[in-house]
């Protein structure tokens, strides 16, 4: 079955602008979460949703949202962008019960890169 | 809270060596633990998961953890590295502290293989 779908796969922006990414999990999976994965802070958890809500949220600034669609693809908007910002960002779904053995199987990530 | 360090931000070794990548966590209730690799331009996905049913757990492409509950570790193994191997490991832990099975990832450590 097909895998998880992150577009697009590369993007550049410029500080101040606004980016929008979009995540289809694998077929079936209800939650989907989202990741920012950099060279000095590792992966760091942004959010998860589930059944279009949000049921978990990291520690980010309010300029990363997200939202989740009747279909269970997620998009994750990121307003007035930082240098900062630059990051592959990673989205992963899973089935999504309340199961501490959760697989998450992920997507190859979108590169953004802020100028 | 939950907590994963991964020792070693690289680790080298040649190919038909035996490979080691150290995974401690800190985890307040019984918890879930998982290996995943990224190759380069990729996803994560993953290589095996602890989920109390046995304590040495074989994944795939030849490694295995052993979940050791006195010395709160999950070190990966493989007896012999090949070419192939050569990607970035994390480790993750995943318990129901804070009502939230969200995993927290370790800081990935990368290997590299020399022929």
């Amino acid at each position: 079955k097909a895998g998880v779908t992150q577009t697009p796969r590369y993007l550049i922006k410029t500080r101040g602008q606004q980016v929008t990414l979009s995540c289809s999990p694998i077929s079936g999976h209800r939650s989907v979460s989202w990741y920012q994965q950099t060279p000095g802070q590792g992966l760091q958890f942004l959010f998860e949703y589930f059944s279009e809500t949000q049921r978990n949220k990291g520690n980010f600034p309010g300029r990363f949202s997200g939202r989740q669609f009747s279909n269970s693809r997620s998009e994750m908007n990121v307003s007035t962008l930082e240098l900062g910002d630059s990051a592959l960002y990673l989205c992963a779904s899973s089935l999504g019960g309340a199961l501490g053995a959760n697989v998450l199987t992920f997507g190859a990530g979108s590169r953004l890169t802020v100028l | 809270a939950q907590s994963v360090t991964q020792l070693g931000s690289h680790v080298s070794v040649s190919e038909g060596a035996l490979v080691l990548l150290r995974c401690n966590y800190s985890s307040s209730v019984p918890p879930y633990l998982f290996w995943y690799v990224q190759y380069p331009n990729q996803g994560l996905q993953l290589l095996l998961k602890y989920t109390s049913a046995a304590t040495l757990v074989k994944g795939i492409n030849g490694f295995e953890a052993e979940f050791k509950k006195s010395e709160t570790s999950f070190h990966l193994t493989k007896p012999s590295a090949h070419m192939r191997d050569a990607a970035e490991y994390f480790c993750a832990v995943s318990d129901q502290a804070g009502g939230s099975y969200i995993p927290t990832f370790g800081r990935g450590t990368s290997l590299i293989v020399h022929p």
